[in-house]
């Protein structure tokens, strides 16, 4: 069975600092996929970086930043320089398995709301 | 090249009505995904579905709801007699194959609301 965690519920942060929002992924598979996905108060789902298991160069694109260790079974989010635009509800997620005919169910960790403050 | 289409956005219902949600996936897309989001939580899987088949639906309850996604418009979730324990927002997600190499890129959702 899959389980993603994410044990930040809610952090608060002002303007201008740099925040992780920490992902912990359980999975008995050694071939997977990890996604981040934002959802602002409108609602609605913005699709942000997959990453697949045999990968883990880490990833930089802007002020986002993606830390994949699967020794510990981690793939932590940092946000550098925080703006208001980035209070969010952010959400890790994890689907196993690459071969085809496998459905791309998606686990869901509980999501973390960062809020940002000016 | 618009992205998944979701409708109604928000949907209000008395309990004991039937609720339809539609998904109309990217262009391209045969693949259908939909997922629902109670109050404070994450998403849950409901159902996978691929054009005139429904390929997985472990996390369907058992009564209630449905899903289609017929060769021809767009998938539809379906529940009936709803209940205020089902408002939550439903996500629908489309892919263009299964495997893991394409993003699922979500719709906007549906906001039901149950009085």
């Amino acid at each position: 069975a899959q389980k993603v965690t994410q044990a930040q519920t809610e952090i608060s942060v002002v303007e201008k600092e740099d925040v992780t929002l920490d992902c912990v992924y359980e999975t008995r598979d050694t071939t997977y996929y990890l996604f981040w996905y934002k959802q602002p108060p409108s609602g609605e789902l913005v699709f942000l970086i997959r990453r697949n298991s045999f990968d883990e160069q880490n990833e930089i694109s802007g002020r986002y930043s993606w830390n994949f260790q699967k020794s510990t079974s981690s793939f932590n989010f940092t946000i550098t320089a925080s703006q208001v635009v980035d209070s969010a509800v952010y959400f890790c997620a994890l689907s196993e398995g690459l071969s085809s005919g496998s459905a791309r169910q998606l686990t869901f960790g509980s999501g973390t709301q960062l809020t940002v403050l000016p | 090249n618009a992205g998944v289409m979701q409708n109604p956005r928000h949907l209000v219902r008395r309990r004991g009505q039937e609720a339809r949600l539609r998904c109309s996936p990217m262009k391209g897309h045969s693949h259908v995904y939909w997922y629902r989001q109670l109050p404070e939580e994450g998403l849950k899987f409901m159902v996978y579905l691929q054009k005139e088949n429904i390929i997985d639906e472990s996390g369907m309850p058992k009564e209630r709801f449905s899903a289609e996604f017929p060769k021809e418009g767009p998938s539809i979730l379906r529940i009936q007699q709803v209940v205020r324990g089902d408002s939550a927002a439903y996500f629908c997600a489309s892919s263009d194959r299964t495997g893991n190499n394409s993003p699922l890129h979500f719709g906007n959702g549906t906001r039901l609301t149950v009085t």
